[in-house]
């Protein structure tokens, strides 16, 4: 199994620009989410969902869009990227409920907005 | 909703001593506290978690203990080695919800 994808590992955008990180898992987890890693701020949840067709806001959701059209998948869109953006994203999968199981974190996402 | 508080930020000791990382959690009904473990450059990873109908887990040099009644949590790493230098996350589900909230983190380096 691969686990929890992301791609791209490294981007960088010019503020107004608009982009997707995709993230993907084989495990057959319900719940995914993404967050956000700044320094001193820790890990900030941006969007989670607990199934396909389900999504809700986490704790920072303002700049991003995120759907689940099948369970596998889990992309994260920034409509149009702030300097603010500029952090390392990270996308988890879980059983459900996912506040209550192990979190299966992908390796990152290094996002750079100029 | 849950807010998580994590402490200290940054911890050093010499190799062989002991380390202590405390959390504590705003909501009563909070139920699952896990600890994760992010080296440099890696992703994060569960390295002990605790549920709140115990007091104490341990796992070979790592341990967490949990006090209801006070509302925090703590990671206890014995006999350090310098491999157990990084980031240290604590969490805690925010209630009638379905989000985990992550302390701030802990930089621990453990020095030979």
């Amino acid at each position: 199994n691969a686990g929890v994808t992301q791609t791209p590992k490294f981007q960088v955008l010019k503020t107004g620009q608009s982009m997707t990180l995709q993230c993907a898992q084989d495990m057959n987890h319900e719940y995914m989410s993404w967050y956000r890693q700044d320094p001193g701020m820790g890990l900030r949840l941006i969007h989670y969902s607990v199934g396909a067709g389900i999504t809700d806001q986490g704790e920072v959701p303002n700049g991003y869009n995120v759907s689940r059209s099948t369970t596998e998948d889990f992309p994260l869109r920034l409509l149009s990227a702030a300097p603010s953006q500029t952090s390392v994203y990270f996308c988890a999968s879980s059983y459900v409920p996912g506040s209550s199981y192990e979190q299966y974190f992908g390796p990152g996402t290094r996002l750079t907005v100029t | 909703g849950e807010n998580v508080e994590q402490h200290p930020s940054t911890l050093s000791v010499q190799e062989g001593d002991s380390a202590v990382i405390k959390c504590t959690y705003s909501d009563s009904a909070s139920n699952y506290f896990p600890w994760y473990k992010q080296e440099l450059g890696k992703r994060p990873q569960l390295i002990i978690d605790i549920r709140s109908n115990v007091g104490e887990k341990k796992d070979q040099r790592i341990a967490v203990t949990l006090n209801k009644t006070a509302k925090h949590f703590s990671l206890h790493i014995t006999e350090t080695q310098p491999e157990d230098s990084a980031v240290y996350f604590c969490a805690a589900p925010a209630p009638n919800t379905d989000k985990l909230i992550f302390g701030t983190g802990t930089r621990l380096q453990v020095f030979p």
